[in-house]
């Protein structure tokens, strides 16, 4: 089982290049987010997607889109990068919005902004 | 969002049981109680969950207390395999979003 697929492992950018991590989920899961996770502190939710067609702003938007055209992919695009986006980031997923439901997450992106 | 509040460590040794702490007195009626860790450069990886009564995996136990405001996350025999961090966390219907604290810090000695 794939599960949660995040690409690519690894990136290293230039300040004000732009970029595109990719989610890839194979459990038909509705519910599906971003995190992203700096050292020292927990994660922080970026977005998150409710459904296909829906997304909405989490705890640090600033910087980051998002768009969910399927149920299975949920891309964070990067527009400039900023040197403050160097960090690790996590997408997850679940099956709906009930809480009862445990998340699934990627084994992350981890990012570099020079 | 209610908060919920863990030692920032603790240390136990291999196989035998651990039991970490969590305190949430502002949890309300809805509130779920569930745990994740995060190994080392993984992504953090769901453990158990509960609303009121005890309940009880292959990865885990965990106790609530009765008036709901604090929680226990039991590992029946810890494995080095189980040096992570620990993180508790309360969801409700409507508010899936996960809010991670800085969690537990768990050591395994050999």
């Amino acid at each position: 089982n794939a599960g949660v697929t995040q690409t690519p492992k690894f990136q290293v950018l230039k300040t004000g290049q732009s970029m595109t991590l990719q989610c890839a989920q194979d459990m038909n899961h509705e519910y599906m987010s971003w995190y992203r996770q700096d050292p020292g502190m927990g994660l922080r939710l970026i977005h998150y997607s409710v459904g296909a067609g829906i997304t909405d702003q989490g705890e640090v938007p600033n910087g980051y889109n998002v768009s969910r055209s399927t149920t299975e992919d949920f891309p964070l695009r990067l527009l400039s990068a900023a040197p403050s986006q160097t960090s690790v980031y996590f997408c997850a997923s679940s099956s709906d919005r009930n809480s009862n439901q445990p998340q699934h997450f990627g084994d992350g992106t981890r990012l570099s902004i020079l | 969002d209610a908060k919920t509040t863990q030692p920032n460590s603790m240390e136990s040794n291999e196989e035998e049981p651990v039991h970490l702490p969590c305190n949430h007195s502002t949890i309300s009626g809805t509130d779920y109680i569930h745990w994740y860790r995060q190994l080392p450069s993984q992504g953090p990886e769901y453990v158990i969950h509960g609303l009121t009564s005890n309940v009880n995996n292959r990865m885990a136990s965990l106790a609530i207390a009765e008036d709901r405001k604090s929680s226990t996350l039991i590992l029946h025999r810890a494995t080095l395999r189980d040096a992570a961090v620990y993180y508790c966390i309360l969801t409700n219907f409507g508010n899936e979003k996960l809010t991670f604290g800085t969690g537990t810090r768990l050591t395994i000695i050999p």
